[in-house]
């Protein structure tokens, strides 16, 4: 069974970074693309971009260049965001989400970021 | 950017009504839709990819259907366990953008 675990919630002041993790399972982390989705509070979800575990090669949507960068930890199987120079604009719940074939078919349970002094 | 244009925003019904929620592509996708269901604080759910194709698991009186730019997925007889969020989101390219969501309430 596939499972995507990520993170806990962080709470983080203006101006810092912050870095999400995503544990994934019961697959070959290796052959899927992950992909990282933003959802603010009571609004609709953006994607962020996407990473090829195997060779690290990644897709950024504009709106995240310099905000987001992804990786990955093929020794665990794990998936990073990493968020930096964070504003109030930042906080959100974000997912991690496979695509095994095209679309999204499997779901982190998101982690809260709070953007807060 | 393609944009997505989903209505309604929301929609009250009550169990056992069918309801059409539409999305609209600013450009020709294709038929390279997805739909998912979010319930409250839970994440997105895969219900119909390729426009009208049932996900693994996704009851039958779910469908979708559509072509070009305008899209719609339907749900027949709705049961308690249909209310939630829906999202369009297209994959014509990147970025793979979403709809602003339709929030199906009971009456």
């Amino acid at each position: 069974e596939v499972q995507l675990q990520q993170s806990g919630p962080e709470l983080v002041k203006p101006g810092a970074s912050v870095k999400i993790s995503c544990k994934t399972s019961g697959y070959t982390f290796t052959e899927y693309t992950m992909h990282w989705v933003k959802q603010s509070h009571g609004k609709s979800l953006e994607w962020i971009g996407g990473i090829n575990p195997n060779n690290g090669g990644t897709s950024y949507n504009q709106k995240f260049k310099g905000k987001a960068t992804l990786t990955v930890d093929k020794s665990s199987s794990t998936a990073y965001m990493e968020l930096r120079s964070l504003t109030s604009e930042d906080s959100a719940v974000y997912y991690c989400a496979l695509t095994t074939v095209v679309y999204f078919d499997y779901w982190g349970q998101g982690t809260t970021l709070t953007v807060s002094s | 950017d393609i944009q997505m244009t989903q209505s309604p925003a929301s929609l009250s019904v009550s169990v056992g009504e069918t309801v059409t929620i539409t999305c609209r592509a600013s450009e020709n996708i294709y038929s390279n839709l997805a739909w998912y269901q979010q319930k409250q604080g839970k994440s997105p759910q895969l219900l119909v990819y390729a426009a009208t194709n049932l996900a693994d698991g996704v009851p039958s009186r779910f469908s979708g259907s559509g072509s070009g730019t305008q899209y719609s997925l339907k749900i027949n007889s709705l049961q308690s366990e249909d209310f939630g969020s829906y999202y369009c989101q297209h994959f014509w390219g990147t970025p793979p953008t979403f709809g602003g969501g339709t929030k199906l309430e009971i009456k």
